[in-house]
């Protein structure tokens, strides 16, 4: 079957380590993003990527990176930096751009300890 | 700058009750993207509908229908017959041009609907 997947599915990290959330997709996609959700808030995006070996800075992008080598895969790394990670993460592909559809994957819920 | 308003953080009702979904954008742009997307407890984001800014044409897909008025800057969503199985967070979401369309969505805050049996 076509779709999203993100692993794991649950995340615990301690205090000053860095942490990479898997996404791959078998769509065909070529742009991919990743989001994040807090409690009672609306996904926000940390960084997306239109073609291989490029990608762009979202809104909160601080104390994250991304690589984009392969089309099928967008791995996001939440680095120490990031001063409050504890989050759902959200992993989503879209045909070529943000004017379609978002197919998006279960998500990763990382909880820092 | 682009912002997405859902005013109703939550709205409970009894099955079999109509409910609308209210959603009111913001963009300096004139040709945009508007989205809605269900967000039920497991987590991934079920995609609805897109509507872009040239029509405004109301559609109805069985029990689901959405109002799209430029002139308020609003894209409502309306449940008929609401069932427990439509208990989820509901999201609109924005998606503008000058961007090149590369740079996502932007989304609301969500409704986190609840049918109650």
């Amino acid at each position: 079957d076509g779709g999203i997947t993100q692993s794991p599915k649950y995340l615990f990290r301690k205090e000053g380590q860095n942490v990479t959330l898997s996404c791959e997709q078998n769509l065909n996609h070529d742009a991919m993003y990743w989001y994040r959700q807090d409690p009672g808030q609306g996904l926000r995006l940390i960084y997306y990527s239109q073609i291989v070996n490029d990608f762009q800075k979202g809104d909160i992008a601080e104390g994250y990176s991304v690589s984009r080598e392969k089309k099928e895969s967008f791995p996001l790394t939440v680095t120490s930096a990031q001063k409050n990670p504890t989050a759902f993460y959200l992993c989503a592909s879209s045909i070529d751009d943000s004017y379609n559809e978002q197919f998006f994957g279960p998500g990763t819920r990382l909880t820092v300890l | 700058a682009q912002k997405v308003t859902q005013a109703q953080t939550e709205i409970s009702v009894v099955e079999k009750e109509d409910v609308t979904l209210d959603c009111v954008y913001e963009t300096r742009d004139t040709t945009y993207y508007l989205f809605w997307y269900k967000q039920p407890p497991s987590g991934e984001l079920v995609f609805l509908i897109r509507r872009n800014s040239f029509d405004e044409q109301n559609e109805i897909s069985g029990r689901y229908s959405w109002n799209f008025q430029k002139s308020t800057s609003s894209f409502n969503f309306t449940i008929t017959a609401s069932q427990v199985v439509d208990s989820a967070v509901y999201f609109c979401a924005l998606s503008e041009t000058t961007g090149g369309g590369a740079d996502g969505l932007t989304f609301g805050k969500g409704t986190h609907l609840i049918i109650q049996p």
